[in-house]
């Protein structure tokens, strides 16, 4: 069956490290892989986005990566701040179709 | 920069009546969608429209739910006959092409089912 997993429910760092969240995904080849961030009763505010043939994509202090052999994107934030704190949720682009969501982690930087 | 809009933000309800919930996408988007998000669980596709028609549907999206383009700029979502466990958050989504881009949600309308 189809299924997508994020790393952990939450996840808690200390402010300046760098957070490393996980998505891995069994039974889909998305075209794409986009990650966004969601605040608490707020809409999903898109972040980055990856295709199957890139490797890693930056913005910022935001760096994505995509292994499309071991199906799993990594999602980093160095020198993490606690205004990084929110939900990160990785999305499959499943060519053209809708977008289908992980669970998300929940990110709590510490000051 | 554009964005999508959404009303009402919030929505009260009684079990059996219904609801419309507004979305006016970007104005050059021609694809538009409608997500769900049950509280503490994930965003869950309901319905995608394209050219004035339903292009994919979720097994959520039952005979008691509709999409409407009514006019050039508002994408509407009808809960004919709402049940407690429509209660949560509703996205409105659109993007100006069906792949190779993000899709820009709006900031939701929280219904509440009573």
């Amino acid at each position: 069956s189809q299924k997508i997993e994020q790393n952990s429910e939450a996840l808690n760092i200390q402010e300046g490290k760098t957070a490393t969240l996980t998505c891995n995904y069994t039974n889909y080849s998305p075209a794409y892989l986009q990650w966004y961030r969601q605040d608490p009763g707020r809409g999903p505010v898109f972040l980055l986005l990856i295709r199957e043939n890139e490797k890693e994509k930056r913005k910022e202090r935001l760096k994505v990566t995509f292994d499309t052999t071991l199906k799993q994107s990594l999602f980093h934030i160095t020198a993490s701040q606690p205004a990084d704190s929110a939900t990160y949720l990785c999305a499959l682009d499943n060519y053209g179709q809708n977008f289908v969501f992980g669970p998300g982690t929940r990110l709590s930087v510490l000051p | 920069e554009p964005e999508v809009t959404q009303t009402p933000s919030h929505q009260v309800t009684q079990m059996g009546q219904e609801v419309i919930l507004r979305c006016v996408p970007i104005s050059n988007h021609l694809y538009f969608y409608w997500y769900r998000q049950i509280l503490g669980q994930k965003v869950e596709f309901l319905v995608s429209f394209y050219n004035n028609e339903i292009s994919e549907k979720s097994e959520i999206f039952d005979d008691q739910f509709s999409v409407e383009r009514p006019d050039g700029s508002n994408f509407t979502l009808k809960i004919r006959s709402t049940k407690l466990e429509d209660s949560a958050m509703y996205f409105c989504a659109s993007r100006a092409r069906r792949s190779g881009e993000t899709q820009y949600f709006g900031p939701g309308t929280r219904l509440l089912v009573l």
